[in-house]
């Protein structure tokens, strides 16, 4: 099955310890990106990556760091979480061009106390 | 900026009557627009895109969305709503990021509720 995991789906962790949200696909996309979901703000995109070392700032990146070593994994790091890096996050791969739709995964939602 | 904007946090409709939930866009040059719709705990799917052609596209699960120039604005529709339709609808628009490289600007959301 056609699929972006995400893991995990749920985590609390405490200010400052390091944490990282794994995020594979099996479709062979060049394209994935991480978003953060937060109520009244939509989806807003933290990095992206068009194929293998390449990624880029999206418009929240501050606080993230990424990398993109393998096509299909895109994990997500956060070196020092704070407390507003609470929040819901989505890993999402699509086709590059042809205005490919995304596909996302289910989520994690991240608690930082 | 470029962006799409859902000027509506909820709408509420009864099982089998007509829904529409709004969409305007602020591009430069043509609009490239995306309908997903997220349900309780998972990730958001695809329903439809315009790209260009027939003003009135057709999605998943009976979904169609028309496309107004003139108004700037690609609404979601569906001619008889279930229940089952209740869930969260985002509007998405893509644009040339700094970089060069295309993306997609999400609205901020638009919760349907479909009462029995």
């Amino acid at each position: 099955e056609a699929q972006v995991t995400q893991n995990p789906r749920y985590l609390i962790t405490v200010t400052g310890k390091k944490l990282t949200v794994t995020c594979s696909q099996n479709m062979n996309h060049e394209y994935m990106s991480w978003y953060r979901q937060d109520p009244g703000l939509g989806l807003r995109q933290i990095y992206y990556s068009m194929n293998v070392e390449v990624t880029d700032k999206g418009d929240v990146p501050e606080g993230y760091k990424v990398s993109r070593k393998e096509k299909r994994n895109f994990p997500l790091i956060l070196e020092s979480p704070s407390p507003n890096q609470t929040s819901l996050y989505f890993c999402a791969s699509s086709l590059v061009g042809n205005n490919s739709p995304l596909h996302f995964g289910n989520g994690t939602r991240l608690t930082v106390t | 900026a470029q962006s799409v904007a859902q000027p509506e946090d909820q709408v509420n409709v009864a099982e089998g009557n007509p829904l529409t939930v709004k969409c305007t866009y602020s591009v430069s040059g043509n609009p490239y627009l995306f309908w997903y719709v997220q349900y309780p705990n998972r990730g958001l799917q695809f329903l439809l895109k315009y790209i260009t052609g027939d003003n009135l596209v057709k999605g998943s699960y009976g979904f169609e969305a028309e496309f107004n120039k003139s108004q700037t604005s690609f609404h979601l529709k569906k001619p008889s709503a279930l229940v089952s339709d209740s869930a969260l609808y985002f509007c998405a628009v893509r644009v040339i990021g700094n970089t060069g490289f295309q993306k997609l600007v999400f609205g901020t959301g638009t919760r349907l509720l479909v009462s029995p």
